[in-house]
C-alpha cells in the first residue's frame, strides 16, 4: 500500500528557533494534511492542502503542497514551548477506501526554553 | 461536549484473554475508523466504517473485529489478546468517508497485553 515517509523523526530546538519538517511519498495524494498531538491526545487536524503548489498558513505554520503531489512540507516559525508534541502528515485520495487518511510516522518536537 | 469517547483510558490485559474498546461519538457522522499508533510506526488504520450495518478492513485488521449497529458506537473487539497488540488505539470519525475538517480523534485507550 501507500507509505509516506517523514522527517526528521526527532528534533531537538530552542525556543525562538523555525522548525522544518517535511513528508514525501512514493504515490500520489490528492490532499495533503498536518496534525499534531499533545501527549496524552488525540491528533487534532492543523492545516490542510488541496492543491499542487498551495503555500497556506495557520499563524506561524506554513505548510506546502509540493508540485509533483507527492510530497509537503511544514514550518514553524519563533518556536514556543507549547509547540512540543509529534507531528504527522497525511494523504488523502478520493473515491471509496482511498478516502481514508494514511499517516507518516511522526516527528517528535521538543523545545527547549 | 460533543466529540468521539472512548474507554477505557487504560487497560492491562493478559495473553489470551478478550476485550472491547468502545468508541461513542455524538456528531451524527456515517464515518468511523479505528487507528493503533506505536513509537515509530504513526498512526495505523485497522478498521472503518461508513455507516451503520458496514464495516471494512484497514491496513492492519487481523486479531481485530468491529462492528456498527448504530451510528453512534464503533467498539474494538480484540478476541484473543497477544503482546503484539500492545499499542494506543485512537477512534476518529467524520460525517463522510473522505472528508476532511470535522475528522475527530477520541483521546486514546493505552492497552498493554502480557
Amino acid at each position: 500500500g501507500q507509505q509516506l515517509n517523514q522527517s526528521p523523526q526527532s528534533m531537538f530546538i530552542q525556543e525562538g528557533e523555525d522548525v522544518s519538517m517535511n513528508c514525501t511519498s512514493s504515490s500520489i495524494f490528492n490532499t495533503w494534511l498536518w496534525y499534531k498531538q499533545d501527549p496524552g491526545e488525540g491528533p487534532v487536524l492543523l492545516i490542510a492542502l488541496y492543491k499542487a503548489g498551495e503555500l497556506t498558513s495557520n499563524g506561524r505554520l506554513t505548510a506546502q503542497f509540493g508540485i509533483t503531489r507527492k510530497d509537503s512540507f511544514l514550518n514553524i516559525s519563533a518556536s514556543i514551548p507549547s509547540d512540543v508534541g509529534i507531528y504527522f502528515c497525511a494523504g488523502q485520495n478520493y473515491g471509496g477506501s482511498q478516502g481514508n487518511l494514511i499517516f507518516g510516522k511522526g516527528t517528535k518536537l521538543s523545545v527547549k526554553p | 461536549n460533543a466529540g468521539v469517547t472512548q474507554t477505557p483510558k487504560f487497560q492491562v490485559l493478559k495473553t489470551g484473554q478478550s476485550m472491547t474498546l468502545q468508541c461513542a461519538q455524538d456528531m451524527n457522522h456515517e464515518y468511523m475508523s479505528w487507528y493503533r499508533q506505536d513509537p515509530g510506526m504513526g498512526l495505523r488504520l485497522i478498521h472503518y466504517s461508513v455507516g451503520a450495518g458496514i464495516t471494512d478492513q484497514g491496513e492492519v485488521p487481523n486479531g481485530y473485529n468491529v462492528s456498527r449497529s448504530t451510528t453512534e458506537d464503533f467498539p474494538l473487539r480484540l478476541l484473543s489478546a497477544a503482546p503484539s497488540q500492545t499499542s494506543v488505539y485512537f477512534c476518529a470519525s467524520s460525517y463522510r468517508q473522505g472528508a476532511i475538517y470535522g475528522y475527530t480523534f477520541g483521546s486514546g485507550t493505552r492497552l498493554t497485553v502480557v
